[in-house]
This record gives structure tokens, C-alpha cells and sequence, in this order.
């Protein structure tokens, strides 16, 4: 059964500070890998996709990484923001079985950050 | 472009009480999801339906939940009779075609606490 960990559970960090955040994998046999931000109260977004042929996704000033053959993604976020502030959660797709066409993520329990202006 | 719509935003009940959710996705969105997030978790995904098919409930607990998408566009989630453990964030989200290489969109959620 995959188990999805992610360390540590809430960070502080002071405005413009580059931070990083970590999620691991007990099971490398992934489709992909996404991370999301959850704001209190609100739905998930999505925030980066990385399918397990790749290694890395970039968007604006954050960067995540995959290795998959060793369970370990990390999400970085270059000159964080008081926006920034939220609650990350990554999550990991199984590859799809023939037919059955379910898309079950697993996801962590995330990392709650909070930008300290 | 609209997002994914849930109602209520919030609901109290008590135990053994039954309760329901509405979801209305994406225009568009063939497939339709509700997870559960118990504080302090990740989201458990409790169905997958696509267009008006289940395709995945194998974590949904059929003695006390049920849901539909009768029409391939909105869906409602019900719990009866409802347990304490229950009391969580019901999360709706959709996705074009269900693909496992698309990105999903969620709603904000219904809040429900069981006393």
C-alpha cells in the first residue's frame, strides 16, 4: 500500500526566504506526481504535475523535482511571499489500470507554511 | 471559466442524523470525484464517477454512504446515518476526461461536524 509522507509538518519562515519542501514515497512505481496548496477553508489547487518519466516542473518561483527511483520529491519556492502561506500537500498517482480508468492519488498529510512578513 | 460548485459550505448534525452534499463541476468535466479530508490529513478519494458511471468506490462505505451523478453533470454525496467519525471536508473535484496525466479541480468543500 503506498504511503505518502511529508516533512515537516508546518514551517516558518521571514519574507523572501527560499524554502523547501519534502515529500516521500514508500512505493516507486508512480504515474506522476503533483503537488498542490490548500488555503484555510478552500479547495486544493494544483500546483505542479510531474509524470514519472520526468524530473523536475518549473512554474513562476516554484520548482519541483522527482526521483523516483528513490521515493523523494521536493517542492522549491524561490523569494517567498506572505501569499505563499498555506497549507502544501503532495499526492501520487498509481499508473492507471487497463481499463478501469481510476485515478486514485495518494496524498500526504502536507506541510503548513507560514510566511512571516 | 467557472470552477467546481459544492453546497452547502457548512453543515452541523447530529449522530445518526442524514445529511447530503451537492456538487456541481467544471462544464464539461466527464469526471467527477469526493474525497474525504479528516483534519489533519490528506484527502481519501470515497468515489469516481465517470460522466454517470462509477468507476472507482472501492473506499466508499456502502452501508452508510451513497451517491449519483444521474445525469453525468452534478452529483450528490449522502451519509446515512451519520457516525461521529464522519465529521470532515467533503471535497468535490472534476477533471476533463479522467486521465491520470490531468490536473483536477476542486471545490471549497462542505464542512460537516457530526455531534
Amino acid at each position: 500500500k503506498q504511503e505518502v509522507t511529508q516533512i515537516p509538518a508546518a514551517l516558518s519562515v521571514p519574507e523572501g526566504e527560499n524554502l523547501v519542501l519534502n515529500c516521500s514515497f514508500t512505493d516507486s512505481a508512480i504515474y506522476n506526481l503533483q503537488w498542490f496548496r490548500q488555503d484555510p477553508g478552500k479547495g486544493l489547487t494544483s500546483l505542479l504535475l510531474i509524470q514519472s518519466s520526468q524530473r523536475e516542473q518549473t512554474s513562476g518561483r516554484l520548482n519541483a523535482s522527482l526521483d523516483k527511483s528513490s521515493g523523494r520529491s521536493t517542492l522549491y519556492i524561490a523569494a517567498s511571499q506572505p501569499g505563499d502561506s498555506a497549507t502544501y500537500l503532495c499526492a501520487v498517482a498509481p499508473f492507471p489500470n487497463s481499463g478501469a480508468g481510476s485515478y486514485q492519488l495518494t496524498f500526504g498529510k502536507g506541510t503548513k507554511l507560514s510566511v512571516i512578513p | 471559466e467557472a470552477g467546481v460548485a459544492q453546497s452547502p459550505r457548512y453543515k452541523i448534525i447530529e449522530k445518526r442524523q442524514s445529511v447530503a452534499f451537492w456538487c456541481n463541476p467544471i462544464s464539461g468535466h466527464a469526471t467527477l470525484y469526493w474525497y474525504q479530508q479528516i483534519l489533519g490529513q490528506g484527502p481519501k478519494l470515497l468515489i469516481q464517477f465517470q460522466n454517470n458511471g462509477v468507476v472507482d468506490d472501492s473506499q466508499l462505505p456502502k452501508d452508510r454512504f451513497s451517491a449519483e451523478r444521474l445525469k453525468g453533470v452534478d452529483s450528490t454525496l449522502k451519509i446515512q446515518p451519520a457516525k461521529l467519525e464522519d465529521s470532515a471536508v467533503y471535497l468535490c473535484a472534476s477533471s476533463r476526461t479522467g486521465a491520470t496525466n490531468e490536473k483536477l479541480f476542486f471545490g471549497s468543500g462542505t464542512q460537516l461536524s457530526v455531534l
